[in-house]
């Protein structure tokens, strides 16, 4: 039972670069987050998806696009990279609505040069 | 202003020391409270949550709300080496869907 996994751990991106940070649970969680932390600013909600065929944005979506592939997938895509961009980004998942736990993968640190 | 203040520190106690975390919020609405710890390069995990005012105990650690203030703590006992990490709270309200508000973090160092 592996939890969260997120894919690639790091990435570094030149300015105007498109790539796709890639998530998975293996607890068969309804929902599912994207989160950044930013130093100063701690976790902000980008995208989340309240369950399979849902997507809704969060507090700082511009500049993102989301995919809920399956119950299980849950992909973040930059398309046109900026150095603002420059974070670590965290996926989540919880078992729905109400007060479930939040359960974090390890984190895709990206640098935009 | 923003929803959740914390404190980002570091703060920097010696091991065996009693450690007090706190956030303060400014809506009202939020019911429940949670702290997560997160060691470096790692992502969060959920270390204990509230609902409404009043305290909660899980062996050396300690969770209050005080609704009426707006002011959360998290207390650790008899601190350790390996309580060192940054400590996040978070709140939910209890309307629609779960979108949890976060701290900054507060970074704990615990010496030896």
């Amino acid at each position: 039972n592996a939890g969260v996994t997120q894919t690639p751990k790091f990435q570094v991106l030149k300015t105007g670069q498109s790539m796709t940070l890639q998530c998975a649970q293996d607890m068969n969680h309804n929902s599912m987050y994207w989160y950044r932390q930013d130093p100063g600013m701690g976790l902000r909600l980008i995208y989340y998806s309240a369950s399979e065929g849902t997507t809704d944005k969060g507090e700082v979506p511009n500049g993102y696009n989301v995919s809920r592939l399956n119950k299980r997938e849950f992909s973040l895509r930059l398309e046109s990279a900026a150095p603002s961009q420059t974070s670590v980004y965290f996926c989540a998942s919880s078992e729905g609505q109400g007060w479930n736990e939040q359960y974090f993968g390890p984190g895709t640190r990206l640098t935009v040069t | 202003q923003k929803e959740v203040e914390q404190d980002p520190g570091p703060l920097s106690v010696p091991e065996g020391a009693i450690v007090s975390l706190n956030c303060t919020y400014s809506n009202s609405a939020f019911q429940y409270f949670m702290w997560y710890r997160q060691y470096s390069r790692k992502g969060p995990e959920l270390l204990m949550y509230t609902y409404s005012s009043g305290n909660k105990e899980d062996g050396r650690f300690t969770a209050q709300v005080d609704k009426s203030s707006k002011y959360i703590s998290l207390f650790i006992r008899d601190s350790q080496p390996s309580d060192s990490a940054t400590y996040l709270c978070a709140m939910l309200m209890n309307t629609g869907f779960q979108k949890l508000v976060f701290g900054t973090g507060t970074r704990l160092l615990v010496s030896p």
